[in-house]
């Protein structure tokens, strides 16, 4: 069964560069979520969409933007690269369904992005 | 490899009942695990965080077990409200805390 696909898988970047992570939903999902985890941290939640709309703001830098395109993958850009951006970053994809639909809401994660900021 | 697998996959249930969601996982070594409750279409919240040496710990009307011996840990739910409708994640940390997610429970109450 075709998974949520995140790309690159290992990124290598310096200081005050950008970087720009995909993740790919499961056919048909329509929301999706992005993750931040740092070295030895738990994961922080940084931003959702669902219909390609923002649904939901969580620790997100100022200097990161995303957006969920038609085709509802979606893209995490990173700006003005800090050392402390290093980090895995993990997309989960759900769909909202309906009360009588038994996959509704069930998230499906990603292998991760690891960033790695020299 | 590590897993995390949960049961049910989805849960419909009547307001004011208690309900109970199952996590286990293969996720050597272990960490720590958190119970998460995510709205649709928003971020999730913590609802515990458990080590290995924890059996029990309770938030309100959540409660969450971890059999560590087992790898097995609950989520009980009482006295269910509407807003309890939701998914609700079992992530297990392993080896320098990477983390390892469970599908999630969707969990429905109705009135």
């Amino acid at each position: 069964a075709a998974g949520v696909i995140q790309s690159p898988r290992h990124l290598i970047k310096e200081k005050r560069e950008t970087a720009t992570l995909k993740c790919y939903p499961i056919p048909r999902h329509d929301t999706v979520y992005w993750y931040q985890q740092g070295p030895g941290q738990d994961p922080q939640f940084l931003i959702s969409f669902y219909e390609k709309m923002q649904s939901d703001k969580g620790s997100i830098p100022d200097r990161f933007s995303a957006q969920q395109f038609s085709d509802y993958h979606s893209e995490l850009n990173m700006s003005s690269l800090e050392l402390g951006d290093s980090a895995l970053y993990f997309c989960a994809s759900s769909s909202i369904g309906t009360a009588l639909d038994s996959g509704a809401n069930v998230l499906t994660f990603g292998a991760g992005s690891r960033l790695t900021v020299l | 490899k590590n897993q995390v697998e949960q049961s049910p996959q989805s849960l419909i249930i009547l307001e004011g009942k208690n309900c109970t969601l199952q996590c286990n996982y293969t996720v050597s070594p272990f960490s720590n695990l958190r119970w998460y409750k995510q709205d649709t279409g928003r971020g999730p919240v913590s609802l515990t965080i458990m080590t290995f040496s924890e059996n029990t710990k309770s938030n309100g009307r959540y409660t969450a077990t971890l059999d560590a011996d087992t790898k097995q840990s609950s989520l009980h739910i009482t006295a269910s409200q509407l807003s309890d409708s939701a998914s609700y994640i079992c992530v297990v940390s392993g080896a320098s805390y990477i983390p390892t997610f469970g599908r999630g429970t969707s969990l429905i109450v109705h009135p």
